[in-house]
């Protein structure tokens, strides 16, 4: 149990289906992420919240919505999906501080489907 | 953008052989971690090492750091056949975390 957890688990929804993944921390951590990870590819970062506001939009399309109400709370809106963002999504969290050397905390994911 | 690059992109080896994973990136940083990833879960922190410093112990894992050649290696010493899994280098990029695409690690019972 990292302090991270991301519901839900396992997702399957059609193109046209509008679903929020959900990630909450519970480690005080100011810093949230939302990482997205394809078969044999690299972590893509996709969006960073510090201090509950967005730092960092990876030129991720519209039809993913982040939004952060609180410090321990992280969603990722999604609607209209195309089968290609079918992936496991991670959420992350980390403390973010001056001495530059964050380490991150991740959930276990939620690994989408896209029909 | 991709700032860790592993290599090699897979390695299986017998139980109690050591493990060696390197990762190689572009630009200047704060610090190197590496990660490990079970199959269809989360990333888990192993080790940091900061710029300045040139290796660095944890256990049965050893991490080294050279900056000149912009590249880090990961040794595994005594390996089980737990340690199977994903290994992940990340890189601070303006203080975002850039991953690469993993070294998969099978050791064998």
């Amino acid at each position: 149990e990292t302090g991270v957890t991301q519901t839900p688990r396992h997702l399957v929804m059609g193109m046209t289906n509008k679903k929020s993944l959900k990630c909450e921390q519970h480690l005080g951590h100011n810093a949230m992420y939302w990482y997205k990870q394809s078969a044999k590819k690299p972590l893509e970062l996709m969006f960073v919240y510090s201090l509950e506001e967005r730092v960092e939009n990876n030129s991720v399309p519209s039809r993913f919505s982040p939004e952060c109400p609180n410090s321990s709370h992280l969603f990722l809106h999604l609607h209209t999906l195309q089968p290609e963002d079918s992936a496991l999504y991670l959420c992350a969290s980390s403390q973010d501080g001056t001495e530059g050397d964050e380490k991150l905390f991740f959930g276990s994911g939620t690994q989408l489907s896209v029909l | 953008s991709q700032q860790g690059e592993e290599d090699p992109q897979a390695l299986s080896i017998q139980e109690g052989e050591n493990a060696t994973m390197n990762c190689s990136y572009k630009t200047s940083i704060n610090n190197l971690q590496w990660y490990r990833q079970n199959s269809g879960r989360g990333l888990v922190h192993l080790i940091l090492i900061r710029s300045n410093e040139r290796e660095k112990h944890s256990g049965r894992l050893r991490v080294t750091l050279d900056t000149s050649k912009k590249s880090s290696s990961l040794l595994i010493t005594a390996s089980r056949a737990a340690d199977t899994a994903s290994y992940f280098c990340a890189t601070d990029d303006n203080n975002d975390m850039r991953f690469g695409a993993g070294t998969r690690l099978t050791v064998k019972p």
